[in-house]
């Protein structure tokens, strides 16, 4: 079972918006909406951030959001702050748990 | 406030066995709602998911490392635990233990600080 593939990294300006794909296959991510993913700060356990595609737990920013198109999903941080600098990972449960590479965003 | 604290050995000797004990607390893990697991970080790396198991004792792992993992729980102790075994360098990795929402939305909601287990003789 392979990892989903995540850009290794992506970069923005503060206030503007990135986004990072997550490609996985008819399988896992294109199967059914149990993607999710998690921001992963330096030292720190991961924290979720989406889930289902494109829901957010309550006190999870409102710039974060999520969505798919076939086997890649995606996700978009709008607003870029330097707080948001992070590893991402997305995560897929169909059968069984698999979590993308990461992508490490830099806040410029 | 639920809480999952990761504990066991930082070291391990190559081919030996790699355990865990993750201790959870302001909850009960006999909840038929969840599911308990453990994935781990090499340094520098991503997650890897390695299993998980239901209060019942059911268990899923990961294919890529089956042979090798064993995951228990001991309700009476609110407590789960992984044991790996054959370990080498590339087990080398902070390892988490985490709960799995499984009613209505999946994911991994609560997650322990982690550990690191270094492989080394």
């Amino acid at each position: 079972q392979s990892a989903l593939t995540q850009p290794a990294s992506v970069s923005g300006s503060p206030g503007q918006s990135i986004t990072i794909s997550c490609t996985g296959t008819s399988s896992d991510v294109g199967s059914y909406n149990l993607v999710s993913w998690y921001q992963q700060h330096p030292g720190k356990a991961p924290k979720l951030m989406i889930y289902d595609v494109s829901k957010r737990p309550s006190g999870v920013s409102n710039r974060f959001s999520g969505s798919k198109s076939g086997n890649t999903a995606s996700l978009t941080i709008s607003g870029l702050q330097a707080e948001d600098e992070a590893d991402y990972y997305c995560c897929s449960y169909a059968g069984s748990v698999v979590f993308g590479g990461g992508t490490k965003l830099t806040v410029l | 406030q639920l809480q999952l604290q990761e504990s066991g050995p930082g070291l391990v000797k190559p081919s030996e066995t790699l355990s865990l004990t993750c201790t959870v607390s302001g909850g009960s893990i006999s909840s038929s709602s969840y599911y308990w697991g453990w994935i781990r970080q090499p340094p520098g790396k991503g997650l890897e998911w390695i299993g998980s198991i239901y209060y019942s004792g059911s268990t899923f792992y990961n294919p890529s490392l089956k042979s090798r993992v064993t995951i228990s729980v001991d309700t009476s102790k609110n407590q789960f635990s992984l044991k790996l075994s054959s370990v080498t360098a590339a087990d080398t990795a902070v390892y988490y233990c985490a709960r799995r929402k499984i009613v209505g939305p999946t994911f991994f909601d609560y997650w322990g600080q982690g550990t690191l287990v270094t492989v080394s003789s």
